[in-house]
């Protein structure tokens, strides 16, 4: 099964500061999720970018998609303490019985420093 | 976006025992998932759960160990069976109202087995 993997796994910055991370995945996909879990609890879904598109906004939140080359990247803007999270990304496959089930990354745990 | 209420959203159990997670939605959905989270880990797909029959579960998941039910299309649940401290982890339902559309997930249930 194809599996997600994020970079880097944990990111560091000052508030204010912008974070990247990144995410690679192995096989076709119908779309891309990105979610937020503070502290162990429930996700928040963030984004999702369809297999055709390149580029998603979200007030401070940017997502690319290259299907050429398999990943996607996720830019949070001028970066505040409360971004203090993991950030996941999940892949949708394509292709018959797939029935929206989503395959995880494994996160980056990003702190932002006041 | 639906509104998910899942219960409890945590327990202390001892071995041996079972423990039945409940997930509530507020409107019809198309599917309902369940998802774990070990420890310091990402996500991992348990079972779909199908609406009048039995769920579809994942590689390395039965249904003697987590067996499944969803009587309707707004709730569903997860029981933890003869559960043993490797069954310590976030248990998480998600839903999705068709293709292409986020998956959203419930505040999980924190499962601590001693």
């Amino acid at each position: 099964s194809q599996q997600g993997e994020e970079d880097p796994q944990a990111l560091s910055i000052q508030e204010g500061e912008n974070a990247t991370m990144n995410c690679s995945y192995k096989t076709s996909i119908n779309n891309l999720q990105w979610y937020r879990q503070n502290s162990g609890r429930g996700l928040v879904h963030l984004i999702l970018i369809r297999s055709n598109e390149r580029e998603k906004h979200s007030g401070r939140l940017r997502v690319t998609l290259d299907t050429s080359k398999k990943s996607s990247s996720l830019l949070i803007t001028a970066s505040r303490a409360a971004d203090t999270a993991s950030y996941f990304c999940a892949t949708d496959a394509r292709g018959g019985g797939s029935n929206y089930k989503l395959t995880f990354g494994k996160g980056t745990l990003l702190t932002v420093n006041p | 976006s639906a509104v998910i209420s899942q219960k409890p959203s945590r327990d202390i159990c001892q071995r041996g025992t079972s423990l039945t997670i409940q997930c509530q939605v507020d409107s019809q959905v198309t599917m309902m998932f369940w998802y774990r989270q070990q420890p310091g880990q990402s996500l991992t797909l348990i079972a779909t759960a199908n609406q009048g029959s039995e769920a579809t579960y994942e590689s390395g998941f039965v249904i003697d160990k987590f067996p499944i039910s969803r009587p309707n299309l707004t709730f569903s649940t997860l029981t933890v069976s003869n559960m043993s401290p490797e069954d310590s982890s976030i248990y998480l339902c998600s839903v999705i109202t068709g293709p292409n559309q986020p998956q959203h997930f419930g505040d999980g249930t924190r499962l601590s087995i001693l």
